[in-house]
């Protein structure tokens, strides 16, 4: 079982739409996670980053987290052609390895 | 600023050379890494510096070796690489290998090798 599990895609949203991308990781005592966006060619960005159960919202993009389910998402409202880019999960488990595990990532397309 | 520079951007090598990446943060971070991202695939780890001490080796071949001169400074010195191992490699800085340490990434180094 891969230790964090991304839909790879492709997700194709239309413009303005609502882009839903999702995450489920297997270390239960993980502490946080993070989403990364990656364009073709380019190093990882991080977007956000989220610690407690709950939402976290910043401009457009909000990260949802259920640690008994062990399922971290990531909304982008108002999706733009710009958003189009490989999302990368990553998550930092508490095994004292203290580094990221990433998932394959999920590449979104969105259509003008 | 949450600026991570590596250098150089693109590097060509034969199999018997020996070249070496740079990565630089002045952020103040303690805990430094190296990650290999091969096409379409997420990046891989490969070592962590926590505090200028090399914490982890994830198993990484002795034809890459890692050095951190420097609470600011990373390199990743290559000798008598395979074509295999043409790569991303990204460099990544967080201020302090905590589980809740966020990372940026540098803009990577492309490495081809002939």
């Amino acid at each position: 079982q891969k230790e964090v599990e991304q839909n790879s895609g492709p997700l194709s949203v239309p413009e303005g739409a609502i882009a839903s991308l999702n995450c489920t990781y297997s270390d239960r005592g993980s502490q946080s996670f993070f989403w990364y966006r990656q364009y073709s060619g380019k190093s990882p960005e991080l977007i956000m980053f989220i610690y407690s159960n709950g939402d976290k919202e910043d401009g457009r993009f909000t990260a949802q987290l259920n640690k008994a389910s062990q399922y971290v998402s990531l909304l982008i409202r108002d999706s733009q052609p710009s958003d189009s880019a490989t999302y990368l999960c990553a998550v930092n488990g508490d095994t004292g390895r203290r580094a990221l595990t990433f998932g394959s990532g999920t590449r979104l397309q969105v259509q003008p | 600023d949450t600026e991570v520079t590596q250098t150089p951007k693109h590097l060509v090598m034969g199999m018997t050379n020996k070249k070496s990446l740079k990565c630089e943060q002045h952020m103040g971070h303690r805990a430094m890494y190296w990650y290999k991202q091969k096409a379409k695939k997420p990046p891989e780890l490969m070592f962590v510096y926590s505090y200028e001490k090399l914490s982890i080796n994830e198993s990484v071949p002795s034809r890459f070796s890692p050095e951190c001169p420097n609470s600011s400074l990373l390199n990743l010195h290559l000798h008598a690489l395979q074509p295999e191992d043409s790569a991303l490699y990204l460099c990544a800085s967080s201020q302090a290998p905590t589980s809740t340490g966020t990372q940026y990434f540098g803009p990577g180094t492309r490495l081809l090798v002939l």
